[in-house]
């Protein structure tokens, strides 16, 4: 089935940096929402965004929408040892009553 | 509010055997989705229901199915299981409704670990 290109597939990066990952369509989204998932857990509803343009904080993440509406980023700063996980995006078209996810993005943090 | 909740949370069954697994949504969410998640293969949509009804079905094969309950409550069940359907199972909850896109947003349960020997 259709499924977002998401990037990077995995990030390897030391305790303390930022962390940057993205989502992008081929087609418009009105909705993009970002999970969190720990390893033989289900995904957690980290930041949920509604509108183009949109810029929303959820402690050290954010995450916003793109205008094109084709795109989404999600930004970690400061990363500490619990956010080590996947990262899922995922989105709704206009119309669409089914979400679409991207393939994740695999955080490791050395400490 | 208490969360997606899912029986059992862990599973071992053999080739051959049906499995029953058990999803009980948010309460007053009405679209219950189910996913199928192995390694390295994301998460793949099985079905949608909501009031009752499949509304959206993925690229399974028909030993998948599933039904929803009047309280919203979801199973899904899978036939003759096979060594491939080993695989973390996950129900999420919509709330749906006149509320503008939020309600649209999906709220996962812990998942299913199937295990088929």
């Amino acid at each position: 089935g259709q499924q977002l290109n998401q990037s990077p597939q995995s990030m390897f990066i030391q305790e303390g940096e930022d962390v940057s990952m993205n989502c992008t369509s081929s087609s418009i989204f009105n909705t993009w929402l970002w999970y969190k998932q720990d390893p033989g857990e289900g995904p957690v509803l980290l930041i949920a965004l509604y509108k183009a343009g949109e810029l929303t904080s959820n402690g050290r993440l954010t995450a916003q929408f793109g205008t094109t509406r084709k795109d989404s980023f999600l930004n970690i700063s400061a990363s500490i040892p619990s956010d080590v996980g996947i990262y899922f995006c995922a989105g709704r078209s206009q119309g669409a009553q089914k979400l679409v996810f991207g393939q994740g993005t695999r955080l490791t943090i050395n400490p | 509010k208490a969360g997606v909740t899912q029986t059992p949370r862990y599973l071992i069954k053999t080739r051959g055997q049906q499995v029953t697994l058990s999803c009980s949504p948010i309460s007053g969410h009405r679209s219950v989705s189910w996913y199928q998640q192995t390694p390295g293969q994301g998460l793949q949509f099985l079905f949608e229901y909501f009031s009752e009804t499949q509304r959206n079905k993925g690229n399974f094969p028909g030993r998948f199915s599933g039904r929803q309950f009047s309280n919203s409550r979801s199973e899904m069940n899978v036939s003759t299981l096979e060594l491939g359907d080993s695989a973390l199972y996950l129900c999420a909850s919509t709330a749906e409704g006149s509320g503008g896109p939020s309600t649209d947003t999906q709220y996962f349960g812990p998942g299913t670990r199937l295990t088929v020997l």
